[in-house]
C-alpha cells in the first residue's frame, strides 16, 4: 500500500450532483490535510485535520464539507459545485500538525475533479 | 504576512546541465521551517528537503543541493547534471512556527522544470 491513497483519480460532476473524495494513509500519521491545486494558482490549503478535529478552515465555501471519522480517513463531500471548482484536490497527512515539528507532508496522487 | 516566490515559471534544460531553481520567502516569524517538494506528472508531491530557519548550513544529497541564505530570504535548489527523469514541477514552501497557521504551509507557484535528452 501506498503511503496516501486518494480515490477517485478522476471525477467529472455537474452542479448540482453530490461526490465525495476518499483519502485514507497507511502512516500512522496524527494530521491530514486538504489542499486545492488550480492552474497556474499556488496549492491552496482549505482545510486541517488534527487527531480528528478540524483545526483550520481556510475561509473554503460551504458546498465543500470535510469529514475525518479517524486518523487514517479523510473525505471531502462536495455539492452544488461551480465550473471554477475544477482543479486537482490533494490529501496529504504529517506525522504532526505543529511546531515544534513541522513534520514534512505525504501527499496522495489526487483528484482530477471537472465540474461542468 | 507569510509568502513564497518562485519566479521561474519555466525552465527546458538539456541532460546534463546544471540548473538552479530559485526561492524566496517572506515571514516575521524568527522560527520557520522551508521545504522543497516535487510533483513528477503523476501528480503525487514528493518530499525532498525541509530546512529550519535556524541551521543556514547547505545540503547536498546526491545532485541535489540546497543553498540557504537567510540573509537574502532565498533558499534555491540545485540539480546537477540533469536527467530526464528529473522533469516535474517543483515547489518551495514555507511553514511557520508560531501563530494560528503553525504548521500550515505555504507553497509558491512551482517552477516547471523540463529536461531534454
Amino acid at each position: 500500500e501506498t503511503g496516501v491513497t486518494q480515490t477517485p483519480r478522476h471525477l467529472v460532476m455537474g452542479m448540482t450532483n453530490k461526490k465525495s473524495l476518499k483519502c485514507e494513509q497507511h502512516l500512522g500519521h496524527n494530521a491530514m490535510y486538504w489542499y486545492k491545486q488550480s492552474a497556474k494558482k499556488p496549492l491552496e490549503l482549505m482545510f486541517v485535520y488534527s487527531l480528528e478535529e478540524r483545526v483550520e478552515n481556510n475561509s473554503v465555501p460551504s458546498r465543500f464539507s470535510p469529514e475525518c471519522p479517524n486518523s487514517s480517513h479523510l473525505f471531502l463531500h462536495l455539492h452544488t459545485l461551480q465550473p471554477e471548482d475544477s482543479a486537482l484536490y490533494l490529501c496529504a497527512s504529517s506525522q504532526d500538525r505543529a511546531a515544534p515539528y513541522n513534520s514534512p507532508l505525504h501527499f496522495g496522487n489526487g483528484t482530477r475533479l471537472t465540474v461542468t | 504576512a507569510q509568502k513564497v516566490t518562485q519566479a521561474q515559471t519555466e525552465i527546458s534544460v538539456v541532460e546534463k546541465e546544471d540548473v538552479t531553481l530559485d526561492c524566496v520567502y517572506e515571514t516575521r516569524d524568527t522560527t520557520y521551517y522551508l521545504f522543497w517538494y516535487k510533483q513528477p506528472p503523476s501528480g503525487e508531491l514528493v518530499f525532498l528537503i525541509r530546512r529550519n530557519s535556524f541551521d543556514e548550513q547547505n545540503e547536498i544529497s546526491g545532485r541535489y543541493s540546497w543553498n540557504f541564505q537567510k540573509s537574502t530570504s532565498s533558499f534555491n535548489f540545485t540539480i546537477t547534471a540533469s536527467q530526464v527523469v528529473d522533469s516535474a514541477v517543483y515547489f518551495c514552501a514555507l511553514s511557520e512556527a508560531n501563530g494560528r497557521s503553525q504548521g500550515n504551509l505555504i507553497f509558491g507557484k512551482g517552477t516547471k522544470l523540463s529536461v531534454k535528452p
